[in-house]
């Protein structure tokens, strides 16, 4: 079976600061891997998915960028972070047809002081 | 108009109660339907996952779909305590509901 890990579960980062968040999928290849944030009151904003090594897509311009170095390794990360940035982020794996569900790991709590 | 509506609630019931939750939806394009069931803190979980209109049983779980309508349901039955949660309701990767908060009180 498939498992997922996010690290780490909480995050208290300065304004500014750069920003590595990690997600790895285990017991699978070639899953599609996403990153979403949730703010409260206005539910799960897709950020970026991916459907193979080094393929990105973008959903939102923002002040975020992602990267898959490897199948089942996807990275968030921010050069300087904002107040805005604070939120609950969350990764996903999703494998077989694109009507497939995703699958989250337990998130990571940012918050930008 | 957003294309997927949820009722934020919260919603309190009494234990062993029947739970009903509901979403409704724009895009006659949407072909399948999830539940997400989410704890604080936690990342949400995948209830039930439905591909057509009709109804799907799961224990005490029952999903309900209703193209015509745009309009989708979760039965929950003989609800419990751990049944307190956050539910989501999802069309696409995309479109998520902003859940409804749910408390059963025992």
């Amino acid at each position: 079976s498939q498992t997922i890990h996010q690290w780490p579960a909480t995050l208290v980062q300065p304004v500014g600061s750069p920003l590595s968040l990690e997600c790895t999928v285990e017991g699978t290849s070639n899953p599609n891997l996403y990153w979403y944030r949730q703010a409260a009151g206005r539910g799960l904003q897709l950020l970026f998915y991916s459907v193979g090594i080094g393929q990105i897509s973008s959903e939102v311009p923002q002040n975020l960028s992602a990267s898959r170095p490897q199948d089942r390794q996807f990275i968030l990360s921010s050069k300087k972070l904002l107040l805005s940035d604070s939120g609950f982020y969350l990764c996903a794996y999703k494998l077989g047809t694109e009507n497939s569900p995703l699958h989250f790991g337990n998130g990571t709590r940012l918050t930008v002081t | 108009q957003k294309e997927v509506e949820q009722d934020p609630g919260p919603l309190s019931v009494p234990e062993g109660a029947i739970v009903s939750l509901n979403c409704t939806y724009s895009n006659s394009a949407f072909q399948y339907f999830m539940w997400y069931r989410q704890y604080s803190r936690k990342g949400p979980e995948l209830l039930m996952y439905t591909y057509s209109s009709g109804n799907k049983e799961d224990g005490r779980f029952t999903a309900q779909v209703d193209k015509s309508s745009k309009y989708i349901s979760l039965f929950i039955r003989d609800s419990q305590p751990s049944d307190s949660a956050t539910y989501l309701c999802a069309m696409s990767d995309h479109n998520f509901g902003k859940g409804t908060s749910l408390l059963v009180t025992p």
